[in-house]
């Protein structure tokens, strides 16, 4: 069936760096991606979402990249601090319905 | 805003007990919430979505009379993992969503460990 998927299971960067993390997607028909961070025994944390009519959002750190043609999607994070360790998911939705479809994650590791 | 609670945190109890995970959207009225589940280091994965005031719809795989799912208000989703076993020890998370809106806020999560 179709999936969202993560190219780089570990990103290991320095402090100050900026950060990207890159997510696959195969469902044509999903219309709408957000990405969460989630930190060690925590649940998903809102970062930045965008819908399939834009190919750009940004917000304060952080920048979502969408380039349907190749149905990519990736999540830019400027001057990375060790406080944005944690794992990364992007998640799709499909038109017509309410449910997320998750990919398996970005482990983002942030030495100082 | 959009803050999602969940409670207990964390559980333990015994193979062949039932325990109730509640859901509370604290500062929006949520039609719709969703309850996942997640193994380490592995990705969520949805069990069902549940609309107020009507049943959950479970996703393929997921035992309804295991996992009694119950929205009885616009703010409140419980999870009732009945008869737990070992097998079913996970963190369980739930999320909700404002109706018309594609955002989901996730709470907290739930470790639930079965002995």
């Amino acid at each position: 069936g179709e999936s969202v998927g993560l190219h780089l299971p570990t990103l290991s960067v320095q402090e100050g760096d900026n950060s990207i993390i890159n997510c696959a997607y195969s469902n044509s028909a999903s219309d709408y991606f957000i990405w969460y961070k989630q930190e060690s025994g925590k649940g998903p944390q809102f970062i930045i979402d965008i819908r399939s009519n834009m190919d750009k959002r940004q917000g304060q750190r952080v920048t979502v990249l969408l380039n349907k043609t190749v149905k990519h999607l990736s999540l830019q994070i400027a001057a990375t601090q060790p406080g944005d360790s944690a794992v990364y998911f992007c998640a799709e939705k499909n038109s017509g319905y309410s449910t997320l479809t998750f990919g398996k994650g970005t482990m983002l590791l942030v030495s100082p | 805003g959009a803050v999602v609670s969940q409670h207990p945190s964390r559980v333990i109890c015994k193979s062949g007990t039932s325990v109730k995970i509640e859901c509370r959207s604290l500062d929006f009225q949520a039609t719709t919430m969703f309850w996942y589940r997640q193994f380490p280091k592995q990705s969520l994965m949805l069990m069902a979505t549940s609309n107020e005031g009507s049943k959950a719809t479970y996703e393929q795989g997921v035992e309804k009379d295991k996992f009694l799912i119950n929205h009885a208000s616009l703010t409140l989703s419980t999870l009732t993992v009945t008869s737990a076993h070992p097998e079913d020890s996970s963190f369980y998370i739930c999320s909700a969503r404002v109706g018309g809106k594609d955002t989901q806020y996730f709470g907290p999560g739930t470790r639930l460990t079965v002995l």
